[in-house]
């Protein structure tokens, strides 16, 4: 099976920070990734796909990049609605869709 | 508006069965995958499997093969997931979440189900 890692698993940060959380797989992948975002109490949202295809009515400053087995999901400008918990998904190993343990970006 | 909408908390005792349910609305049903994902207190996003319910071709996830069934009637454009016996380490969120086939991503969740499993 394919693993996720996910680095930081925890990021303290302020508003207006640019954060970069970046999904290791354990083997390529292409471009077949995910990022969700998750609020306490709430779904999974999509944000990107395709590795750096943005989700439509998702803000610009969500960006994503990479392919093979390293990927990046980038905020350019923290806002205070971004305080969540952020999952990557492989969607390769089909039909095996693992997910990345999680980052939590939390205010500083 | 396209939505899932899944069915209410449950409270369970060990060794009881259950089913829950997914229905879609404002979409094809039977044209997207339906996902199932748990989410245990406090913990992570875990996929467990998928069904088509064009035509009901499941797949599970190692982990919870033979733990679980998936299943769906398409007639009610609902997902089912369901458990024979449950155990206290059922207890979790379960999500359903349609898969955008062009976007190879699940672009839609349901709001999640609580089952709680104690005696």
């Amino acid at each position: 099976d394919i693993q996720l890692t996910q680095s930081p698993s925890f990021l303290s940060a302020s508003v207006g920070d640019r954060v970069t959380i970046t999904c290791r797989a354990s083997q390529g992948i292409s471009s077949y990734l995910a990022w969700y975002q998750q609020k306490p109490g709430k779904a999974p949202k999509l944000l990107i796909y395709a590795a750096s295809t943005l989700q439509s009515g998702v803000p610009s400053r969500f960006s994503g990049s990479g392919s093979g087995t390293e990927f990046t999901l980038t905020i350019s400008s923290l806002q205070p609605e971004d305080f969540a918990t952020y999952y990557c998904q492989q969607l390769n190993s089909y039909p095996r869709f693992t997910f990345g343990p999680g980052t939590k970006v939390d205010i500083k | 508006e396209v939505q899932l909408v899944q069915s209410g908390a449950e409270v369970k005792k060990p060794g009881e069965s259950l089913k829950i349910s997914c229905k879609g609305s404002g979409y094809s049903f039977t044209s997207y995958w339906i996902g199932w994902v748990r989410q245990m207190p406090g913990k992570g996003l875990e996929w467990m499997g998928i069904i088509y319910p064009g035509d009901s071709d499941t797949r599970y996830s190692p982990s919870f093969q033979g733990q679980v069934t998936i299943s769906a009637d398409k007639s009610i454009s609902t997902a089912y997931l369901q458990w024979s016996s449950l155990k206290a380490s059922d207890t979790a969120m379960y999500y359903c979440a349609r898969q955008d086939v062009e976007a190879d991503a699940f672009d839609i969740w349901g709001q999640g189900t609580m089952v709680t499993v104690s005696s």
